[in-house]
């Protein structure tokens, strides 16, 4: 079955500076990935989702970028603030009829 | 704002108690879900449902059972708690069939602690 592996488990970088979080997916089918920020005491929210047919997407400070034939993606946040330290889960998914399967989460620490 | 609601927020009870973790969500969306995360952790499905009498196992395996009569109503039930049922829970609700593009709205979840 499909399988995500997200990368690194945790991240810590300088307020202003850039992050960038990586996952791979086994299942050359799946043609839609979205990226879930969880705040402390929240469950997860969707901040911003690609699907197959595009190689980039931004929104403001977050991008996502796609390499099919690769079979991963990445969110890139720039110019960090305090308010993007939480944990951040990439997913993917084949059809709107199937599950999303998780990577395992990154936990985000911007430094002051 | 996600107009989805789960209660209690948090709660402890004993050992061998019966408990039932409530969500509702008034979006009108068939599809919902049922996640146990471990503080900061990985999500893991154990229940979903694709619309009312529907209901199915996730992939993580779960002595819990749930049920769906109502579209806006998903409660999950534990009949007998133990201590390695202490986790969190999260309910989430997605459109249906091709409309929209299933974006999953979660609900703020249930911290649960069997002593």
């Amino acid at each position: 079955g499909e399988n995500v592996e997200q990368h690194p488990s945790t991240l810590s970088v300088q307020e202003g500076d850039s992050a960038v979080i990586k996952c791979t997916y086994s299942d050359s089918a799946s043609n839609y990935f979205p990226w879930y920020k969880q705040e402390l005491g929240k469950g997860p929210q969707l901040i911003i989702d690609i699907r197959s047919n595009v190689g980039e997407k931004k929104d403001q400070r977050i991008a996502v970028t796609l390499n099919k034939t690769a079979k991963h993606f990445s969110l890139h946040i720039t110019e960090t603030q305090p308010e993007d330290s939480a944990v951040y889960f990439c997913a993917a998914r084949k059809g709107s009829n199937y599950q999303l399967i998780w990577g395992a989460g990154t936990k985000l620490i911007i430094k002051p | 704002e996600a107009d989805i609601y789960q209660t209690p927020r948090y709660l402890v009870i004993g050992t061998g108690k019966k408990i039932t973790l409530e969500c509702s969500q008034t979006m009108g969306h068939d599809k919902m879900y049922w996640y146990q995360q471990d503080p900061g952790m990985e999500l893991h499905l154990i229940h979903y449902s694709y619309g009312v009498n529907s209901t199915e196992k996730g992939d993580l395996s779960s002595e819990s059972t749930v049920s769906r009569i109502r579209t806006e109503h998903f409660p999950l039930t534990l009949e007998s708690a133990r201590p390695s049922h202490t986790s969190q829970y999260l309910c989430a609700s997605s459109e249906g069939g091709l409309r929209g593009r299933g974006e999953q709205f979660f609900g703020p979840g249930t911290r649960l602690t069997v002593l």
